[in-house]
């Protein structure tokens, strides 16, 4: 079955600090595989995808992810965190083979401390 | 703004009654899904429709069901309400299927 593992229920980091947030997943086909945020109370709104070519992608408000086939990862990286980044981030993981029906980790909720 | 909307924003509505969630696609999409939000199940997919036709179902209860419209909007009937079927319904769309898919603001459901 196809899942998608966020280890990290909570994370605080400092403004201005690195953040790195964790996604496996296990999957029986090609994934492609998305980062999604959710401030409260909002929609989700797509911050970068990887379908193929270059691991490393570039996403909006300064995120990048790699894609690490090996260790069947996709871990979300900013180099400096702002304030406005705290939200709720999802790792989702979807495949033409399976409809394009997109399986989404439990989520990983950012505290931005000042 | 992803450019899907939804409708009502929130709804709050009895055990036993049956109620509908509407979502518009983007313009040009042609893919519409359905996804609930809950606190112990977090985001599960629901339904996935393709220019009309159901694609692909997921974990969808038998009390609920959708379809999408000649004009690519889309319906979520859910009737005989449970307490446990409140959450956030979100839909989103994709031009075709295999790409990115665009969220709406949700519709929350309250039932009491």
């Amino acid at each position: 079955a196809q899942s998608v593992t966020q280890p990290d229920i909570h994370i605080t980091v400092s403004e201005g600090a690195s953040l790195e947030l964790r996604c496996n997943y296990s999957y029986g086909a090609t994934p492609y595989l998305f980062w999604y945020v959710q401030s409260p109370g909002q929609g989700l709104q797509l911050l970068l995808k990887y379908f193929s070519g270059d691991t490393l992608v570039q996403g909006i408000k300064g995120f990048e992810a790699e894609f690490k086939r090996s260790q069947s990862s996709f871990n979300l990286r900013k180099p400096s965190v702002h304030w406005s980044d705290a939200a709720e981030y999802f790792c989702a993981v979807g495949a033409m083979e399976y409809g394009n029906k997109l399986v989404f980790g439990a989520g990983t909720i950012l505290r931005v401390k000042s | 703004d992803s450019g899907v909307t939804q409708t009502p924003k929130h709804l709050i509505t009895a055990t036993g009654q049956r109620v509908t969630l509407r979502c518009s696609p983007r313009s040009g999409d042609l893919s519409v899904y359905w996804y609930q939000q809950s606190l112990d199940q977090g985001l599960q997919f629901l339904i996935q429709y393709y220019n009309g036709e159901e694609r692909a179902k997921g974990n969808i209860l038998e009390r609920f069901s959708a379809q999408q419209f000649p004009d690519l909007h889309s319906e979520l009937n859910l009737s005989s309400l449970e307490l446990g079927d409140s959450a956030l319904y979100f839909c989103a769309s994709s031009v075709r299927g295999v790409d990115e898919q665009f969220f709406g603001p949700g519709t929350r459901l309250t039932v009491l």
